[in-house]
């Protein structure tokens, strides 16, 4: 079975500098990954999405993230915060084995809380 | 596109009482998915259709739950003796999946449910 570990409910920091958003996958088969933003009273939107191709991911307003198979991981980050980074963000993965992102049931992870600091 | 859209934005209901949501999908779209997120947790998938054909019931989806897509468009879950558990957001996402096309899901903004 899939599933998603987001190693932090909560991470703080001050506007300009980096991000790291924490997440460790369960798969028994090469995954499909995503990461995922949710602001308050907004739909989710999709960041990035790692389907096998280049390890390295980048994504939406200066967001990338890294497929490392042997530590099981897909850590998300960004050089320098911005107050509107603030949001939920969460990790994702697909049930299924999925080349372009669009099929499958998506489990998620309980998701950590962004707040950035003037 | 205009993206998927439900109706209503909230809704609060007293126990016991049944309610109905609405998801509208991207037009093009043939897959439509059902979510249900609680306070503090990811969404968890309910269900999904592929066209008007229901593929797939989470065991979350209790007795009390059904959700339909007469016509492979939109879709609605009805919730019957609503229980102060079932408030959450429940959101719909909608994909396409064809031999020749893929197109990722797409979430709507979701229907909030208080149950008083």
């Amino acid at each position: 079975a899939q599933s998603v570990t987001q190693l932090d409910s909560h991470v703080s920091v001050s506007e300009g500098t980096p991000v790291l958003l924490r997440c460790n996958y369960s798969s028994s088969y090469s995954p499909s990954l995503f990461w995922y933003v949710q602001h308050p009273n907004k739909g989710l939107q999709l960041l990035l999405k790692y389907t096998s191709a280049a390890t390295l991911v980048k994504g939406i307003n200066g967001f990338e993230a890294e497929f490392k198979k042997s530590e099981t991981s897909f850590h998300l980050t960004k050089p320098s915060a911005h107050m509107s980074d603030a949001a939920e963000y969460f990790c994702v993965v697909s049930d299924q084995k999925d080349y372009g992102g669009s099929q499958g049931n998506l489990i998620f992870g309980k998701g950590t809380k962004l707040s950035v600091k003037p | 596109d205009t993206g998927v859209s439900q109706d209503p934005r909230h809704k609060i209901t007293k126990r016991g009482q049944n309610v109905t949501f609405r998801c509208d999908p991207i037009s093009e779209h043939n897959r439509l998915y059902w979510y249900r997120q609680t306070l503090g947790q990811g969404p968890e998938f309910l269900t999904y259709f592929q066209n008007e054909a229901q593929l797939e019931k989470s065991r979350l989806l209790s007795d009390r739950f059904s959700a339909e897509r007469p016509k492979g468009s939109f879709s609605t879950l009805e919730i019957q003796r609503t229980e102060q558990g079932d408030s959450a957001m429940y959101l719909c996402a909608s994909s396409l999946v064809t031999s020749q096309a893929r197109r990722g899901y797409t979430f709507g903004s979701g229907t909030r449910l208080t149950v008083v």
